[in-house]
């Protein structure tokens, strides 16, 4: 009973290629959002979905989009992939507020661009 | 606006010895604040968090933290480190109040336990 699940868990791929990473929360939690974490291990907010609605939008390039068609669900679309982009990206859903419960997060999906 | 350091990108301390991973905070409002674990090439863990009440915290495998308001800190402890508590530790910290859903960390401190 996976409480946020991310697919792919691994993604390699050309540069200039179109790709899609997917999450879906079963805790019944209205907020959703992506991390990317750099080689560093620097987390760093990429988008939040508030109820189907985008609350956060983190100075990232357009070619980025996420999609939420429900609340349990937010995915992440990325055109034309660059070496930079190579990374770990998270998933992690909450309940507003974040006061009693923190975030939960997937597992992470690791992309290389090769 | 909220921002973390966290002092030592690395700690190493010998199997049964004292853990102490600090972490400071700068926040404009009450702050939220949280420590996660991640083990290699897992997700984070959420270990322990402060949001209103006792400063001194409790959390999961033996971890706790204590909010020092006039210090702006929550460091990280556990009296007696286990192999098993090598990882990275990030302290996390988010705006009270409204709907302030962002939670900013730390860039990390990775614990290393020797036996």
């Amino acid at each position: 009973d996976t409480a946020v699940s991310q697919t792919p868990k691994y993604l390699v791929t050309q540069m200039g290629n179109d790709k899609s990473i997917k999450c879906e929360q079963n805790l019944g939690h209205d907020t959703m959002y992506w991390y990317k974490q750099d080689s560093k291990k620097f987390l760093k907010i990429m988008f939040s979905y508030n109820n189907k609605e985008l609350i956060i939008n983190e100075t990232v390039p357009n070619r980025f989009s996420p999609k939420s068609p429900d609340k349990a669900h937010l995915n992440l679309h990325i055109n034309s992939l660059e070496l930079g982009d190579s990374a770990v990206y998270f998933c992690a859903s909450s309940q507003q507020g974040l006061a009693n419960y923190g975030y939960t997060f997937g597992s992470g999906t690791r992309l290389t661009v090769v | 606006a909220q921002s973390v350091t966290q002092l030592g990108s690395h700690v190493s301390v010998s199997e049964g010895a004292l853990v102490l991973l600090r972490c400071n905070y700068s926040s404009s409002v009450p702050p939220y604040l949280f420590w996660y674990v991640q083990y290699p090439n897992q997700g984070l863990q959420l270990l322990l968090k402060y949001t209103t009440g006792a400063t001194l915290v409790k959390g999961i495998n033996g971890f706790e933290a204590e909010f020092k308001k006039s210090e702006t800190s929550f460091h990280l402890t556990k009296p007696s480190a286990h192999m098993s508590d090598a990882a990275e530790y990030f302290c996390a910290v988010s705006g009270s109040g409204g709907s302030n859903y962002k939670l900013t960390f730390g860039k990390g401190t990775l614990l290393t336990v020797n036996p």
